[in-house]
């Protein structure tokens, strides 16, 4: 299986200031369709898991654009240009180019 | 808007069954995969099963293969998940999600115990 390692574990930020978190994964996740199907959800507290961004960068609809993704391969960061309170919960990547699917072990963004 | 309902989760013992449903609605259900995916407390998240739209192929996690069988009913707009042969450490919160993970459901809670 593909592991997921994601840095750091948490992090406490003051509204404003910048997020950044980072994915690895044991293997490729460049897919043979020439994809990378590496993505992040996240989850509030007590809340079920949602979207924010899917194949490494591409945000969805209602996904703010302070919030950016990148990487390739094997490497992948998520960043917050400015955190809002509203960002709180553990961001969670997730990779679906390989079965099973496998998700890292979270991020947990807390707000100072 | 689409939207995901589980339910049949509940307290059971070891070595039982238990059958979660996921019924679907503001999209069309049969045109896409579905998957099971469980958070035991305070822990992180396991993908355990995916079903194609028409049902032709399906996939389990390790953990849960053999014990488990995802199914649909696209005249119901409606997912399943089976669950046989229950152990303590299937005790989790149960989401389903319309591929790609792009919308999950508010769980359904499972707890195995004596």
């Amino acid at each position: 299986d593909v592991v997921m390692t994601q840095t750091p574990v948490s992090l406490s930020l003051a509204i404003g200031q910048p997020a950044s978190i980072s994915c690895k994964s044991s293997q490729s996740l460049l897919g043979t369709s020439g994809k990378t199907f590496l993505n992040w959800i996240l989850q509030r507290p007590g809340q079920s898991p949602k979207r924010l961004i899917y194949q490494v960068s591409k945000l969805y609809s209602e996904v703010p654009d302070r919030f950016s993704g990148s990487g390739s391969e094997t490497e992948f960061t998520l960043k917050i240009s400015r955190v809002e309170a509203e960002d709180l919960g553990v961001y969670y990547c997730w990779q679906g180019t390989h079965f099973p699917l496998t998700f890292g072990s979270g991020t947990k963004l807390e707000i100072k | 808007e689409v939207q995901l309902v589980e339910s049949g989760g509940g307290l059971v013992k070891p070595g039982s069954s238990l059958k979660l449903s996921c019924v679907a609605s503001g999209f069309t259900f049969s045109s896409y995969g579905m998957h099971w995916i469980r958070q035991a407390p305070k822990k992180g998240l396991e993908w355990i099963a995916l079903i194609y739209y028409d049902s032709s192929n399906k996939y389990y996690a390790d953990s849960v293969k053999g014990r488990f069988t995802i199914s649909r009913d696209n005249s119901k707009n409606t997912l399943y998940l089976e669950m046989n042969s229950l152990r303590s450490e299937d005790t989790a919160m149960y989401y389903c999600a319309k591929s790609p993970l792009a919308y999950w459901g508010q769980g359904t809670l499972v707890t195995v115990s004596s």
